[in-house]
């Protein structure tokens, strides 16, 4: 299948510092990527749509000032944690669409903020 | 909002038993469901899908039934080994291939 990549694998930073995560989609191009959030224990929750060559578009409740995202190509997006907090430790996964609409996800990012 | 959901947060099987995963949606519209599995630490992982217009679909080992009348889906995993000890999450293929995750079931098989 696709591959995905996400990178860092793992980040630790410090409160109030930002934090910039990647996802490369490795073999095929992906006008649209999506990044979720994941608490321990929890289900995967959708933050927002990654559109290559527009703005991203937010669920609700995510605000978009704090997690900058960034689709520049057709194998990247990027998601910016700004200003980070302990409360923003999370694992955070994103997926890219093929053109037959199939979903890839990356690895995931697990964020520590200290 | 629409949601999909599990009844059983966990489930515990012996070595060799089939086990059986189920996922409530409530979105009457939805047509297209997958299941994935997730590792600890990983990302999730497709196991299989369904479309709407199917009842049953069948992989290597796995399953999947979806009950419309009832908007109701089951993962069916055969011969359940020690590595499929996993959480298992449905999910619902939004518009635009958005999707929406179920609560997640966490099987241990034990040997």
């Amino acid at each position: 299948g696709a591959v995905v990549s996400q990178h860092p694998s793992r980040v630790i930073c410090k409160s109030g510092t930002s934090v910039k995560i990647e996802c490369r989609s490795l073999d095929f191009q992906a006008t649209t990527m999506f990044w979720y959030r994941q608490f321990p224990k929890q289900s995967l929750m959708l933050m927002a749509t990654s559109n290559e060559g527009s703005k991203a578009t937010y669920e609700q409740g995510v605000e978009k000032d704090k997690f900058l995202i960034n689709h520049a190509s057709l194998t990247l997006s990027t998601l910016t944690v700004t200003s980070a907090h302990p409360e923003d430790s999370s694992f955070y996964i994103c997926s890219a669409l093929s053109l037959n609409t199939e979903a890839f996800f990356g690895q995931g990012t697990r964020l520590t903020v200290v | 909002g629409e949601s999909v959901g599990l009844h059983l947060p966990t489930l515990s099987v012996q070595e060799g038993d089939n086990s059986i995963i189920n996922c409530a949606y409530s979105n009457s519209a939805s047509d297209y469901f997958i299941w994935y599995k997730q590792e600890s630490g990983k990302g999730p992982q497709f196991i299989i899908d369904i479309r709407s217009n199917m009842d049953k679909r069948q992989g290597q080992r796995v399953t999947v039934l979806l009950n419309k009348t009832v908007k109701h889906l089951s993962l069916q995993i055969a011969a359940t080994q020690p590595g499929d000890s996993a959480v298992y999450f449905c999910a619902e293929n939004n518009q635009g291939g958005k999707l929406i995750f179920g609560q997640g079931t966490e099987l241990s098989v034990k040997p």
